[in-house]
C-alpha cells in the first residue's frame, strides 16, 4: 500500500509556543491530505481538508487561525499549531489518498503525539 | 446528518473463534466502505475495503456488505490475540466524504 510519513513522531512543547507538524506521502502525489485529531479513548475527528494549491477546508468547530495548515506541495502538507496550549494535548494524525485526489482510500501517516505543558 | 454507528464494546471473543464486527451507514447512496484497525497509541492502518454486495475474503478476513440493509461487517476467523485492537468503519458517502464509525474495541482472550 501507499505510505504516509509524519514528522515528529512525539512533541512535547510548553504553552503558547507554535509546532509544525509535517506529512508527506513518500510514493505517490496528493492533491488532498487529510488533518485528524484523536483524543484518548475517543474516535478520529477530522480537523480540515488540506488541498495543493489552494485554501485548506476546515470542520466545523476548527479554529482556522489556530490550525494552520499549508499544502505546498503534491507530496507535502504541514499543519501548525500556533499558540499551543495543554488542551491542544492530542493524537494528530494525517491522510492521503492512494490515488492522490480524494475519493480513494486512505492511508495514514503514523501520527504525531503532541504534549503541550 | 449522516452516520456511521458502530457498537463501542469492548467485544471479547475467545482465541480460535471467529470475531464479527458491525457497522450500519445512514446514507443509502453511499459508494465504498472500509475496514481500519487502530491498536492503542497508533494511527489507523487499512484492512479491507468492499464496493459491491456481498462478501470479500482476504486471509482470515471477510467483509460483508449488504447495500439494502445499509449494513457492512468484517468477520475474523481465528482469532489471534494480536487481532485486539479497535475496528473503525468508515464510509465514503454519495458526497464522496468519508464518515467514520467510533470503533468497535475487541478483545481476544487466550
Amino acid at each position: 500500500g501507499a505510505v504516509v510519513s509524519q514528522h515528529p513522531s512525539r512533541v512535547i512543547c510548553k504553552s503558547g509556543t507554535s509546532v509544525k507538524i509535517e506529512c508527506r506521502s513518500l510514493d505517490f502525489q496528493a492533491t488532498t491530505m487529510f488533518w485528524y485529531r484523536q483524543f484518548p479513548k475517543q474516535s478520529l475527528m477530522l480537523m480540515a481538508t488540506s488541498n495543493e494549491g489552494s485554501k485548506a477546508t476546515y470542520e466545523q468547530g476548527v479554529e482556522k487561525d489556530k490550525f494552520l495548515i499549508n499544502h505546498a506541495s503534491l507530496t507535502l502538507s504541514t499543519l501548525t499549531v500556533t499558540s499551543a496550549h495543554p488542551e491542544d494535548s492530542s493524537f494528530y494524525i494525517c491522510s492521503a489518498p492512494a490515488s492522490g485526489g480524494s475519493t480513494d482510500t486512505q492511508y495514514f501517516g503514523p501520527g504525531t503525539r503532541l504534549t503541550v505543558l | 446528518q449522516k452516520e456511521v454507528e458502530q457498537n463501542s464494546g469492548p467485544l471479547s471473543v475467545p482465541e480460535g473463534a471467529i470475531a464479527s464486527l458491525n457497522c450500519t451507514y445512514s446514507d443509502r447512496g453511499s459508494q465504498s466502505f472500509f475496514w481500519y484497525r487502530q491498536y492503542s497509541g497508533k494511527s489507523p492502518e487499512l484492512i479491507m475495503f468492499i464496493y459491491s454486495n456481498g462478501d470479500k475474503e482476504d486471509g482470515r478476513f471477510t467483509a460483508q456488505l449488504n447495500k439494502a440493509s445499509q449494513y457492512v461487517s468484517l468477520l475474523i476467523r481465528d482469532s489471534q490475540p494480536s487481532d485486539s485492537a479497535t475496528y473503525l468503519c468508515a464510509v465514503m458517502d454519495s458526497n464522496y466524504q468519508l464518515i467514520w464509525g467510533a470503533g468497535t474495541k475487541l478483545i481476544i482472550k487466550p
